[in-house]
């Protein structure tokens, strides 16, 4: 069964803290992405990776980085968390083939 | 750029009930349309898809049909069950070689009630 996991489902963090968000996928996907969810606004994509090492930037890449360096791990980092990330934020990892992308829980981020 | 719109919700109906979730697009091309649900405290799963005009796209009685001349992609089901509550996203992928993003409307929240 195709698995994508984060790392944690609830994270409270302060104003100004690196908050790192794991993401792993046990399905040998290439693709990856990073989204955050905000009720009335729905799913935004905020990066995705191609490929080790790869990334590009999603609709809202401001406030945020990624970094690829094992084909199964993606990782989302807030340089500086602000309370306007606070969020769900959503990993998914896409099988080419079908073009199905597979998420994980959702980690639920509040900063205060 | 490519855009996707979904009726507002919440949307709630009564069990057995006749379900229609609206859903228009804006793209270039012929992108391929799809159907996620989020179900309490989970992540978002593939519902159905459909990858060119006039396919019909079905799972666990739910359907939608492609229709190039409304740009639509509205998800139907005949007799809906309490477990179906749960959010519903149309998303499109826009059709240029190499893309490999998805692009969300913005949800809408179905609640049957017995």
């Amino acid at each position: 069964d195709v698995k994508v996991t984060q790392s944690s489902r609830y994270l409270v963090k302060r104003t100004g803290e690196k908050v790192f968000l794991e993401c792993v996928q046990d399905m040998d996907h290439e693709n990856m992405f990073w989204y955050r969810q905000d009720p009335g606004l729905g799913l935004r994509l905020i990066y995705f990776s191609y490929d080790v090492k790869m990334k590009e930037k999603g609709d809202i890449p401001e406030g945020y980085s990624v970094s690829r360096e094992k084909k199964e791990r993606f990782s989302l980092i807030l340089e500086s968390a602000s309370t306007n990330q606070t969020s769900m934020y959503l990993c998914a990892s896409l099988r080419v083939f079908s073009y199905e992308q597979y998420f994980g829980p959702g980690t639920r981020l509040t900063v205060t | 750029g490519d855009s996707v719109t979904q009726m507002e919700g919440p949307v709630t109906l009564s069990e057995e009930a006749f379900l229609t979730i609206n859903c228009t697009y804006t793209a270039t091309g012929y992108p391929s349309l799809f159907w996620y649900v989020q179900y309490p405290g989970e992540g978002l799963q593939l519902l159905l898809k459909a990858t060119k005009a006039d396919d019909k796209g079905s799972n666990k009685g739910f359907e939608a049909t492609y229709r190039k001349e409304t740009t639509s992609f509205h998800l139907e089901k005949g007799s809906v069950q309490v477990s179906d509550s749960a959010v519903y996203f149309c998303a499109l992928r826009g059709s240029n070689f190499g893309n490999e993003k998805l692009t969300f409307g913005t949800g809408t929240r179905l609640t049957i009630i017995p």
